[in-house]
């Protein structure tokens, strides 16, 4: 079965440096999101992309967050600076508009950060 | 607002016993409904999905849901658990059908042996 892949999915950063997460959706997956769960909590969407396009970045910190995906294939998630509040798992997710698919999304299996 | 509230932070039964997980939403109409589980450390694995139809869904690993539009509830059970449904448990619902899922807060399983 088609996964969405993530890497790394373990990260420790000190404060203040440059972390970037990378995630490959499931094939012909032409909408990918990045959500955050913090411990204890569900996951909140931060961007949604459509392509190549972003459709949904109200949530993302634009200060420090930033997300990309060029090719409208894999996708960068990047922070900098990184600070405490954003040790979280950061979660990639994809869909497919196609009817069978019952807007169900897929997600990855995360990418653990720790900001020390 | 939306809002997914799953009202049992953690649960534990005995290995065996039968399971439910309640979950219930605030939407005036159906919205998509979703269950997925997760184990530690792990991402979030789709368990079954309701959008309209038979209001009683089966689906991966013995579970199912029943929505109830009269309690804006879809509850998860499974008659029998065994050690491996150990994991935490998240309703979500897409209200408008465009992907934005709201999801619960959680529900952590614990499964005594």
């Amino acid at each position: 079965e088609a996964e969405v892949a993530q890497s790394p999915r373990y990260k420790i950063t000190e404060k203040s440096q440059a972390v970037a997460f990378w995630c490959d959706p499931i094939s012909g997956h032409a909408t990918l999101y990045w959500y955050r769960q913090i411990l204890g909590q569900g996951p909140e969407l931060l961007v949604q992309f459509q392509d190549e396009s972003v459709v949904d970045d109200s949530q993302l910190p634009k200060d420090r967050f930033s997300a990309e995906r060029l090719k409208g294939v894999d996708s960068t998630l990047k922070i900098q600076p990184a600070e405490l509040g954003d040790s979280a798992m950061y979660l990639c997710a994809s869909s497919t508009d196609g009817l069978e698919s019952g807007n169900t999304i897929y997600f990855g299996e995360g990418s653990w950060l720790t900001v020390v | 607002a939306q809002s997914v509230t799953q009202p049992d932070i953690h649960i534990t039964v005995s290995e065996g016993a039968s399971l439910e997980l309640r979950c219930n939403y605030s939407y005036g109409a159906t919205p998509y409904l979703f269950w997925y589980v997760q184990s530690p450390g792990q991402g979030l694995q789709l368990l079954l999905k309701y959008f309209s139809g038979d209001t009683l869904v089966q689906g991966i690993k013995g579970f199912e849901a029943e929505f109830k539009r009269s309690q804006s509830s879809f509850n998860l059970r499974k008659p029998s658990v065994h050690w491996s449904d150990a994991a935490e448990y998240f309703c979500a619902v897409d209200t408008s059908g465009t992907y934005k899922y709201i999801f619960g807060t959680g529900t952590r399983l614990k499964v005594l042996a």
